[in-house]
């Protein structure tokens, strides 16, 4: 595998089940994120860990749960979710600080979740 | 309120031709642009940057135009191709927060 990696690429489930949302990074990196995408709208960061601590949540409801294990994997663990949820939920990596430049970040495939 | 806009969501260009996407934002403070492309099924990957302290960055067929006062950017592909079909986002990097933000994206459609 190379790259960002992450599983399942699609999920429904309803609105009282509990799943998760895997992320793998192959780069080397130190800082993971989880972006939520909804249609028409901007890319909206939902949190960030950097050196395996989270540094950024971004008002994110409580159904929503990130856990950051290691510098390779990232999960997003959802409970209780509600219809306006449905989305592209995407994780990136970089290397943080970035050296002397911009924030380049590698974005995964995505996982597109319905929740019905 | 968006700090990074996108205003318009589709441009259908002629192959051969010149693609113009543009990006107007708002914070004075971000140092880097940065555009991404996105097909379908697949997450975005960086296409080029451009510092804030440059006008102009060229990279093969695209390049970037950052106009401060204006604080408006512009990515310019050309000659466009069927291949470069895809949603474009445009992003700007705050040194001092360490994030992106992203805008709505545009759809680029080149059609043969």
């Amino acid at each position: 595998e190379t790259g960002v990696t992450q599983t399942p690429r699609h999920l429904v489930m309803g609105m009282t089940n509990k799943k998760s949302l895997k992320c793998e990074q192959h780069l080397g990196h130190n800082a993971m994120y989880w972006y939520k995408q909804s249609a028409k709208k901007p890319l909206e960061l939902m949190f960030v860990y950097s050196l395996e601590e989270r540094v950024e949540n971004n008002s994110v409801p409580s159904r929503f749960s990130p856990e950051c294990p290691n510098s390779s994997h990232l999960f997003l663990h959802l409970h209780t979710l509600q219809p306006e949820d449905s989305a592209l939920y995407l994780c990136a990596s970089s290397q943080d600080p970035p050296s002397g430049g911009p924030n380049e970040q590698f974005f995964g495939p995505g996982t597109r979740l319905t929740v019905l | 309120d968006q700090q990074v806009k996108q205003n318009s969501p589709s441009l259908s260009v002629q192959e051969g031709r010149i693609s113009i996407l543009n990006c107007d934002y708002t914070n004075s403070m971000f140092d880097y642009f940065l555009w991404y492309k996105k097909y379908p099924a697949e997450g975005p990957t960086f296409l080029i940057s451009i510092s804030s302290i440059k006008d102009k960055n060229e990279d093969g067929r695209f390049t970037v135009f950052l106009n401060k006062s204006a604080k408006h950017l512009s990515l310019h592909i050309v000659p466009s191709q069927p291949g470069d079909s895809a949603v474009y986002f445009c992003a700007a990097f705050s040194g001092s927060a360490r994030q992106l933000t992203f805008g709505s994206g545009t759809q680029l459609t080149v059609l043969p």
